[in-house]
């Protein structure tokens, strides 16, 4: 079936480490999304990406990095500069850019704890 | 900026009971408008959306959303809850000025349904 894989679904790491969650879409969506989750604060989008090899920075880019290289793989990277990243990561995709419908479509997520 | 606000953060109702979630929204023109529901540890599926004509549109498990451009408002609805309803409601905005497509989500609504 078509849809978002996310991997590791729970990872545990150690502060100073970096750490890459997989996102994989078969769904031949243009756009993808990483979004943060906390209790209490909804979502908020960390970077998304409209085409390969190109992606913008949302609303809480800092202390993390994206890639783009194949149309169905947006690998988000969790660096040693974000200050408090345990949370629950989602990815995304959308089927347009620009137009269409703006439907999200989310993966299972991952959940992040810093130890 | 365009934001999206959800009064309610906990809402607890009976089973078979009539339910209404609020959300507002603020945003210079009509935007595109969707709900999303999350069951716990899980990603977010949509429950129903809004582009344009009908104001009220039909959604997924017996929802249902009214749209009010005087009121900004875009609340969603359910006749009778069913207990498998419990879960985190979430609404959400998508501006198309900017050619992404990126979407505002509330702050979410937890739903508890008694038995």
């Amino acid at each position: 079936d078509g849809g978002i894989t996310q991997s590791p679904k729970y990872l545990f790491r150690k502060e100073g480490q970096n750490v890459t969650l997989s996102c994989e879409q078969n769904l031949n969506h243009d756009a993808m999304y990483w979004y943060r989750q906390d209790p209490g604060q909804g979502l908020r989008l960390i970077y998304y990406s409209q085409i390969v090899n190109d992606f913008q920075k949302g609303d809480i880019a800092e202390g993390y990095s994206v890639s783009r290289e194949k149309k169905e793989s947006f690998p988000l990277t969790v660096t040693s500069a974000q200050k408090n990243p345990t949370a629950f990561y989602l990815c995304a995709s959308s089927p347009q850019t620009g137009r269409g419908t703006g439907e999200l479509f989310f993966g299972e997520g991952s959940r992040l704890t810093v130890l | 900026a365009q934001s999206v606000t959800q009064p309610d953060i906990h809402i607890t109702v009976s089973e078979g009971a009539s339910l209404e979630l609020r959300c507002n929204y603020s945003y210079g023109a009509t935007p595109y408008l969707f709900w999303y529901v999350q069951s716990p540890g899980q990603g977010l599926q949509l429950l129903l959306k809004y582009f344009s004509g009908d104001t009220l549109v039909q959604g997924i498990k017996g929802f249902e959303a009214e749209f009010k451009r005087s009121q900004s408002s875009f609340n969603l609805r359910k006749p009778s809850v069913h207990w498998s309803d419990a879960a985190e409601y979430f609404c959400a905005v998508v501006r198309y000025n900017t050619n992404a497509g990126k979407s505002t989500f509330g702050d979410g609504t937890t739903l508890t349904v008694k038995p």
